[in-house]
């Protein structure tokens, strides 16, 4: 299967760090990835991990990848109201074809 | 650099009535897809071109839905006769077609069936 799952929304204060999950079933998958949707707009790609590593860090986005229990994480320091938005993780299979995950909302307060 | 782009932006339909929906991709991307995002889902593939050939096109309803991508640059996404479950958000993205597929996407369509 190729089954990607998010939570559906998250809460958190403006200045606290974000923690947005995603487990999947496809242990094929060479590259993972994080976007990002505001309201009205298409999908921007935040960052991606390949396969054979545990983390990457991007200034205040860091990726967390377990392939032993097929979960991935993003990681957001110093989360802004402007980063409130929907969070999609995306997983490539055979044919570099991208399944995508249901979206976590992620709001934040200020 | 542009990006890539859709129109119309929003579509309102009767059922049974056709629609069609235009995209043009990034300039040197040999790769376009189609994705069909219902509302409160993730995006899900309904096509992909690699230059003007089909690559995959298993979770297209053929039945009703059709896509081309003349020449290798625009693509065009049908729907003849649309349903009511056909109301989405149609987007068009495109990629360089490397094996890290950093997928860049349009504002979408937004389609209403009514």
């Amino acid at each position: 299967g190729e089954d990607v799952e998010q939570s559906l929304f998250l809460s958190v204060r403006e200045g606290d760090s974000s923690v947005i999950n995603c487990t999947y079933t496809d242990s094929s998958s060479t590259y993972l990835y994080w976007y990002k949707q505001e309201p009205g707009a298409g999908l921007q790609l935040l960052t991606y991990i390949f396969s054979n590593m545990d983390m990457k860090q991007d200034q205040r986005l860091t990726v967390l990848l377990n392939k032993k229990d097929k979960h991935l994480s993003l990681r957001i320091a110093d989360t802004q109201t402007g980063d409130s938005a929907i969070y999609f993780c995306a997983i490539n299979r055979a044919g570099n074809m991208l399944t995508f995950g249901g979206g976590t909302r992620l709001m934040v307060k200020p | 650099e542009a990006g890539v782009a859709q129109s119309p932006r929003y579509k309102i339909i009767e059922k049974r009535q056709s629609v069609a929906f235009w995209c043009n991709p990034i300039s040197g991307h040999a790769t376009l897809y189609w994705y069909q995002q219902i509302l409160g889902q993730g995006p899900k593939l309904l096509i992909q071109f690699q230059n003007n050939g089909v690559v995959d096109d298993s979770q297209l309803p053929k039945d009703r839905f059709s896509a081309e991508r003349l020449k290798g640059v625009d693509s065009t996404l049908k729907i003849q006769p649309a349903k009511l479950e056909d109301s989405a958000v149609y987007l068009c993205a495109s990629s360089l077609g490397g094996r890290d597929e950093k997928l860049f996407f349009g504002s979408g369509t937004q389609l209403s069936v009514l």
